[in-house]
């Protein structure tokens, strides 16, 4: 166990719609980020977020958007879905800004888009 | 940007049989990252390398960097069906760490045949 929580587990909706999903960080971890493994395009960083700022930004698209609640919760927002969002949603957590310390990664939420 | 490519991109070995995965980078490498990720779950941190020609061991699991071909290796020894799962190699796109997650290879699939 990682203590990276996310939920839900598995998310099936259809194009078009809104989700959130929900990252709960490792007890102590300042830092949150989001990635998105799909087959063709492999783990893509999304975005992370650092004591409630957010620090760095990668591939994600203008639908998207994340953020960073005082507790350190993080939660990423997809809208306007499209089939080619389906894809598992991974958070991780760390101590720090720097990706030198190894990151703790949840087990993730498969969204489906149908 | 920099990019990760795994070879292979899927494995099967007899189980008890050595097998090596290899990681290259398309920049220079500052830090190294092995994860495994098993079917459906989240990432487990394996190893980090951070110097050229600096290897690292964890039970039957060897990594290595060869910071001049900006190559990682990882070699499992006498595998075991605890083995099969996804190999994933990222990298920090800076020195030092920096803020901007990790890339990661498209990972290798490795099946442990009995």
């Amino acid at each position: 166990d990682s203590g990276v929580t996310q939920t839900p587990k598995h998310l099936i909706t259809a194009t078009g719609q809104r989700v959130t999903l929900r990252c709960s960080p490792r007890s102590g971890d300042l830092s949150v980020y989001w990635y998105q493994q799909s087959l063709d395009q492999g783990l893509q960083f999304l975005i992370q977020y650092y004591n409630g700022e957010e620090r760095a930004k990668g591939n994600i698209l203008e639908r998207f958007s994340a953020q960073q609640f005082p507790d350190l919760h993080s939660e990423l927002n997809l809208s306007s879905l499209e089939l080619g969002d389906s894809a598992l949603y991974f958070c991780a957590s760390s101590g720090g800004t720097s990706t030198v310390e190894k990151l703790f990664f949840g087990s993730g939420t498969q969204l489906s888009v149908l | 940007s920099q990019e990760l490519e795994q070879s292979p991109q899927s494995l099967i070995v007899q189980e008890g049989k050595n097998l090596t995965i290899n990681c290259t980078s398309s920049k220079t490498l500052y830090g190294l990252y092995w994860y495994k990720q098993k079917y459906g779950e989240g990432l487990i941190f394996l190893m980090m390398l951070q110097k050229g020609g600096e290897e690292k061991s964890h039970e039957k699991i060897t990594a290595k960097l060869d910071e001049k071909k900006q190559q990682s290796s990882l070699h499992i020894t006498a595998s075991q069906p605890s083995h099969a799962g996804i190999y994933l190699c990222g990298a920090d796109k800076e020195q030092n760490g920096g803020a901007d997650g990790l890339t990661f290879g498209k990972g290798t699939h490795l099946i442990i045949q009995p």
